[in-house]
């Protein structure tokens, strides 16, 4: 597609399960991002991927919390042993351009919510 | 603490008038700053941007403006239409591939 696709666009999980998230990037947009969104907030880092590079993880809130990226275009998020607190929206976000100074696409998000 | 903010999370504002969104951030050193918007059940979308080199940039009914002695930045939205309403954010670059975001201001424009 021409965005960044993100799915699933809504996750439903019961604390202490496991949830992936995935993200597809713009095709040729070798950064990509992920950030979180709770209710009424703003954008909170979380992990960013960058060609062959290792990958900036300094924004993961847990140990919980890992992403990989394959092949250099689609994105896994995980979290494992879910918590209430970790129900947010998910947005990835992809890049032409190395470093911050650049348009960020966005997706449309995958809302998580955790029971 | 949070380092891009902005002065009110809420606007109302009446269609047809200009609307301003401001934000205020501290760190010296950002070099970058991108205003989005985001719309209910959406991703942001970038608006425009704006480096530290320029004080103003314009786009489509957008403007920009930068003052650098006292950390500011404002979106300026002219003859504000029903589609203006979303939610706004300020990010800024602070040298390096992370943009970090405020809170947000959330425009609601009045018929």
């Amino acid at each position: 597609g021409a965005g960044v696709s993100q799915s699933p666009s809504n996750k439903v999980t019961e604390k202490g399960k496991d949830v992936e998230l995935r993200c597809d990037p713009i095709s040729g947009h070798t950064a990509l991002y992920w950030y979180r969104q709770s209710l009424g907030q703003g954008l909170e880092f979380l992990i960013y991927f960058q060609g062959n590079s290792a990958p900036d993880k300094s924004g993961l809130p847990s140990d919980r919390f890992s992403a990989e990226r394959t092949g250099g275009s689609v994105s896994t998020l995980t979290i494992q042993r879910t918590q209430q607190e970790d129900s947010a929206v998910y947005l990835c976000a992809s890049s032409l351009r190395q470093g911050g100074s650049g348009e960020l696409f966005f997706g449309e998000g995958s809302r998580l919510t955790v029971l | 603490g949070e380092s891009v903010g902005l002065h009110l999370p809420t606007l109302s504002v009446q269609e047809g008038d200009n609307s301003i969104i401001n934000c205020a951030y501290s760190n010296s050193a950002s070099d970058y700053f991108i205003w989005y918007k985001q719309e209910s059940g959406k991703g942001p979308q970038f608006i425009i941007d704006i480096r530290s080199n320029m004080d103003k940039r314009q786009g489509q009914r957008v403007t920009v403006l930068l003052n650098k002695t006292v950390k500011h930045l404002s979106l300026q939205i002219a003859a504000t239409q029903p589609g203006d309403s979303a939610v706004y954010f300020c990010a800024e670059n602070r040298g390096d591939y992370k943009l970090s975001f405020g809170a947000g201001t959330t425009v609601t424009v009045r018929a």
